[in-house]
């Protein structure tokens, strides 16, 4: 079984420091890979993904990740956070093949970021 | 924009009753997702579901059952709710780029 795991549980930050979230995953075969934000009161919405080519993927509000396979790892990356980013991340897996895909989420890091 | 509606967005059982989730979605997503989440859980999967008729096993099924009659529609059944069971539930389709619904705070007493 897949497994997603996110090292943070609380990150708490001032306006215009860097951030970098972690996550590893477990799965022996082809992944796709996702971030998902969750800001208070709101739906969870994609903030990246990455299905294959450049392991550099950039994603809305100026966030990226880089895959690393070697080391089974999706870190989330923002060089300068700001208010509004405050939020509940997540990291999720999927297989990239087959009907019965498992989409498998990560315990989640509250990010606080203040002003 | 795809729409995954869940019928209720609050509900309040009492322990033992049988309790019905549904989720409907407006697009033609073969898979869906019935989650719990819980602080400092995140999300666990369920049951998920990949066509009708079609079900799957989460990580955390004990508990729960789920019927999909329709293709747009999945629904996530407590058999005999228990008070562990109190969390918000999340429906989602498609596991690439998933979209939720808005969720069900569900507790029960």
């Amino acid at each position: 079984a897949q497994s997603v795991s996110q090292h943070n549980h609380h990150v708490i930050l001032s306006e215009a420091a860097s951030l970098e979230l972690g996550c590893n995953y477990s799965y022996g075969g082809t992944v796709n890979l996702f971030w998902y934000v969750q800001y208070p009161g709101q739906h969870l919405q994609l903030l990246l993904k990455y299905f294959s080519g450049d392991p550099l993927v950039k994603g809305i509000k100026g966030f990226e990740a880089e895959f690393i396979k070697s080391k089974f790892s999706f870190n989330l990356r923002k060089p300068s956070v700001q208010w509004s980013d405050t939020a509940e991340y997540f990291c999720a897996v999927t297989s990239s093949s087959g009907s019965a895909r498992q989409l498998t989420f990560g315990s989640g890091t509250q990010l606080t970021v203040l002003p | 924009d795809v729409k995954v509606t869940q019928s209720s967005r609050y509900l309040v059982k009492r322990t033992g009753e049988k309790v019905f989730l549904e989720c409907v979605q407006d697009m033609d997503h073969e898979n869906m997702f019935w989650y719990r989440q819980d602080p400092g859980l995140g999300l666990r999967l369920i049951y998920f579901s990949y066509d009708v008729k079609m079900k799957e096993k989460g990580d955390i099924p004990e508990g729960y059952s789920v019927s999909r009659e329709k293709k747009e529609r999945f629904s996530l059944i407590l058999e005999s709710a228990s008070t562990n069971q109190t969390s918000m539930y999340l429906c989602a389709t498609r596991a690439t780029e998933a979209f939720f619904g808005q969720g069900t705070r569900l507790t029960v007493v």
